[in-house]
């Protein structure tokens, strides 16, 4: 079966930084292009960023491009977002997700998600 | 880039009821539209992708249609655990945009 385990989360305080890890496992990681998603506290889904299967090819919301990195090791089957310059507005569960091969942007497999709160 | 909507917000049904939600892009997306079924506390769980296939595993009572700008997901004979918010997402090509949701709950 296909896992998604993120892992990471927690407070920090407004201009702070975190990383997120995604761990997956019951495929071949190195094969599917890999996505975050979060959902910030009475709000809807929020695509964040999307990463090829290779690493080469990288997309961002744009309102999040310079302050979110999304990187991944295959050799470690693991997804990684960086997030720095941390706002209250980025308080949020953050979802890893895997797409369909060949991907399209579609997300069948999902993680429980990691939370993230920044507060002062 | 390309907007979502999706209507109507939320809406009320009961047990056995067919509910239709529309989602529409401002742009022509082609089929690459999908829909998720999301409960709190919970991951969301893609029902539809290319507008109209139906995910492994997801009940046939739901099924979806439509191209280009308008889409619609159908649940058929709702049952209770069909009580959720759903949400379309634009797909194909970055940015891989979400409608705002729809919140189905028990008339």
């Amino acid at each position: 079966d296909v896992q998604l385990v993120e892992s990471g989360g927690g407070l920090v305080k407004p201009g702070g930084s975190l990383r997120l890890s995604c761990t997956g496992s019951g495929f071949t990681f190195s094969s599917y292009s890999m996505s975050w998603v979060r959902q910030a506290p009475q709000k809807g889904l929020e695509w964040v960023a999307s990463i090829s299967n290779t690493g080469s090819n990288i997309d961002y919301e744009d309102s999040l491009k310079g302050r979110f990195t999304v990187s991944r090791d295959n050799a470690r089957n693991t997804l990684y977002l960086e997030l720095k310059q941390l706002r209250v507005e980025d308080t949020a569960v953050y979802h890893c997700t895997r797409d369909f091969r060949p991907p399209r942007g579609y997300s069948p497999h999902w993680g429980q998600g990691t939370q993230v709160t920044v507060s002062s | 880039d390309i907007q979502m909507t999706q209507s109507p917000s939320s809406l009320s049904a009961s047990v056995g009821d067919r509910v239709t939600v529309t989602c529409r892009a401002n742009q022509d997306i082609g089929f690459y539209l999908a829909w998720y079924q999301h409960k709190p506390g919970t991951a969301p769980k893609l029902l539809i992708y290319g507008a109209s296939a139906l995910q492994s595993g997801v009940p046939s009572r739901f099924s979806g249609s439509g191209s280009g700008t308008e889409f619609t997901l159908t649940i058929n004979n709702l049952q209770p655990e069909d009580f959720a918010v759903y949400y379309c997402q634009k797909c194909g090509s970055a940015p891989y945009t979400f409608g705002p949701g729809t919140k189905v709950d028990l008339k």
